[in-house]
C-alpha cells in the first residue's frame, strides 16, 4: 500500500526567504507526482506535475524535483510571498488512484 | 474555460438519510476522480472513471457509497443511509485522460462539498 509523508507538518518563514518542502513515498512504481496547493476551505489548486520518466519540473518561483528510485520529491519556493501562506499537498498516482499525504502548512510573514 | 464545479457546495443531512453530490468536469476531460478529505488531512482516494466505466472503486469504503457518470461526463457520488463517521469535504477533479503526455494527466480540482450528518 502506497502511504505519502510530508515533513514538516507545519513551516513559517519571513517574507524572501527561499524554502523546501518535502515528499516521501513508499512505492517507486508511479506514474506522476503532482504538486497542489490549498487554501482554507477551498479546493485544490495544481501547481506542478512531474511525469516518473522526469527529474524536476518549474513554473515561475516553484521548482518540483522527483527522485523515483529513493521515495523523494522536493518542492522548492524561491523568494516566498505572504500569498504563498496555504497549505502544499503532493499526491502520488499509480495509473487513475492517487495517494496524497497530509500537507505542509506554509505560513510566510511579511 | 469554467473549471470543475459540484453542487452542492453544502448539505446538511440526517444520519440514515440518503444524499446525491453532483460532478461537472472541464468539457472534453475524459478521466474523472472523487475523492473525500476529513479535516486536517490529504484528500483519500475514493473512484475514478475513463469515460462511463469506474476504473477502479477500490476506495469506496463500503457499499453504503456508489458513484456512477452515465453520459461520461457529468458524476454523481450517491451516499446510502448516511453516518455521522461520512461527514467530510468530498472532492472531485478531472483530468484530460489517463496515459499519453504529462498534461494530459494532470489533475484539476472543483471547490468540493462539504458534507454534514447531524
Amino acid at each position: 500500500k502506497q502511504e505519502v509523508t510530508q515533513i514538516p507538518a507545519a513551516l513559517s518563514v519571513p517574507e524572501g526567504e527561499n524554502l523546501v518542502l518535502n515528499c516521501s513515498f513508499t512505492d517507486s512504481a508511479i506514474y506522476n507526482l503532482q504538486w497542489f496547493r490549498q487554501d482554507p476551505g477551498k479546493g485544490l489548486t495544481s501547481l506542478l506535475l512531474i511525469q516518473s520518466s522526469q527529474r524536476e519540473q518549474t513554473s515561475g518561483r516553484l521548482n518540483a524535483s522527483l527522485d523515483k528510485s529513493s521515495g523523494r520529491s522536493t518542492l522548492y519556493i524561491a523568494a516566498s510571498q505572504p500569498g504563498d501562506s496555504a497549505t502544499y499537498l503532493c499526491a502520488v498516482a499509480h495509473a487513475g488512484k492517487s495517494t496524497f499525504g497530509d500537507g505542509t502548512t506554509l505560513t510566510v510573514k511579511p | 474555460g469554467a473549471g470543475v464545479s459540484q453542487t452542492p457546495s453544502n448539505k446538511v443531512t440526517e444520519k440514515g438519510k440518503y444524499v446525491e453530490l453532483r460532478c461537472d468536469p472541464i468539457s472534453g476531460h475524459t478521466a474523472l476522480y472523487w475523492y473525500r478529505q476529513s479535516l486536517g488531512q490529504g484528500p483519500e482516494f475514493l473512484i475514478y472513471f475513463q469515460g462511463t466505466g469506474a476504473a477502479d472503486d477500490s476506495g469506496l469504503p463500503n457499499d453504503r457509497f456508489f458513484a456512477v457518470r452515465p453520459e461520461g461526463s457529468v458524476s454523481t457520488l450517491k451516499i446510502q443511509r448516511t453516518e455521522r463517521g461520512d461527514s467530510a469535504v468530498y472532492l472531485c477533479a478531472s483530468s484530460l485522460s489517463l496515459g499519453g503526455p504529462s498534461s494530459y494527466n494532470e489533475q484539476f480540482f472543483g471547490p468540493g462539498t462539504r458534507l454534514t450528518v447531524l
